[in-house]
């Protein structure tokens, strides 16, 4: 089965850029989709395959794909960007990362 | 605007099965253009995802989940269902309905707020 590996957390500077990476096999070639999760909501789609961001996210929020990291990038960090940041790619199913939480200091 | 609002039993006791309905708003199952699935969180841990549908009926089953959960689809009412028999205490999650693209590569785009299920005696 395929994996995808996360860190389980990462930390920010207020304003600062975050980044967030996502580790799989040649994931460069699979379509990766990003969610954010703050306490106690349903995910939210941020970024999917691999750069677009979906109507009504900010352009802070970005995302790039090479060899076997995808990264999710979020520019100028905002105390409400603090969440779990979930990938998740399809490989032969649908597999999700085990998750970052993302702590802005 | 779409809404999918879950619904189910929030406490179920173990070795019986659990039933969830998802019902779909301001968008219909009948688009060609998406497929519908559930995915669970365990509290505090991780996503993963059990299984998916197309309005024709076509499912697609976690490999880990498959002997155990049944998905369907009520296209009259506009809604569709779980249910994951044998429970046991690793089934207690928060579960969300969700929609996604009609490719196996498209991202779940629009989710349910979940409903808590505590499998318990």
């Amino acid at each position: 089965s395929y994996e995808l590996t996360q860190a389980l957390s990462e930390s920010v500077a207020l304003g600062q850029t975050a980044r967030i990476a996502c580790e799989g096999n040649n994931i460069e070639n699979k379509n990766v989709h990003w969610y954010q999760q703050k306490p106690g909501q349903a995910p939210v789609l941020v970024i999917y395959r691999d750069i677009h961001r979906p109507s009504g996210i900010p352009e802070r929020f970005s995302g790039s794909n090479s060899g076997n990291t995808a990264t999710l990038t979020i520019s100028a960090a905002q105390a409400g960007d603090e969440a779990d940041y979930y990938c998740q790619v399809w490989h032969s199913n649908t597999v999700f990362g085990g998750g970052t939480k993302l702590t802005v200091l | 605007q779409l809404q999918l609002q879950e619904s189910g039993p929030g406490v179920v006791k173990p070795s019986e099965t659990l039933s969830l309905i998802c019902s779909v708003s301001g968008g219909s199952l009948r688009s060609s253009s998406y497929y519908w699935g559930w995915i669970r969180q365990p509290p505090g841990k991780g996503l993963e995802w059990i299984a998916t549908i197309y309005y024709s009926g076509t499912t697609s089953y976690n490999p880990s989940l498959q002997s155990r959960v049944t998905i369907s689809v009520d296209t009259s009412r506009n809604q569709f269902s779980l249910k994951l028999n044998t429970l046991t205490v690793a089934d207690t999650a928060k579960y969300y309905c969700a929609r996604r693209g009609i490719s196996v590569s498209d991202p779940f785009d629009s989710w349910g707020q979940g409903t808590l299920v505590t499998v318990s005696s």
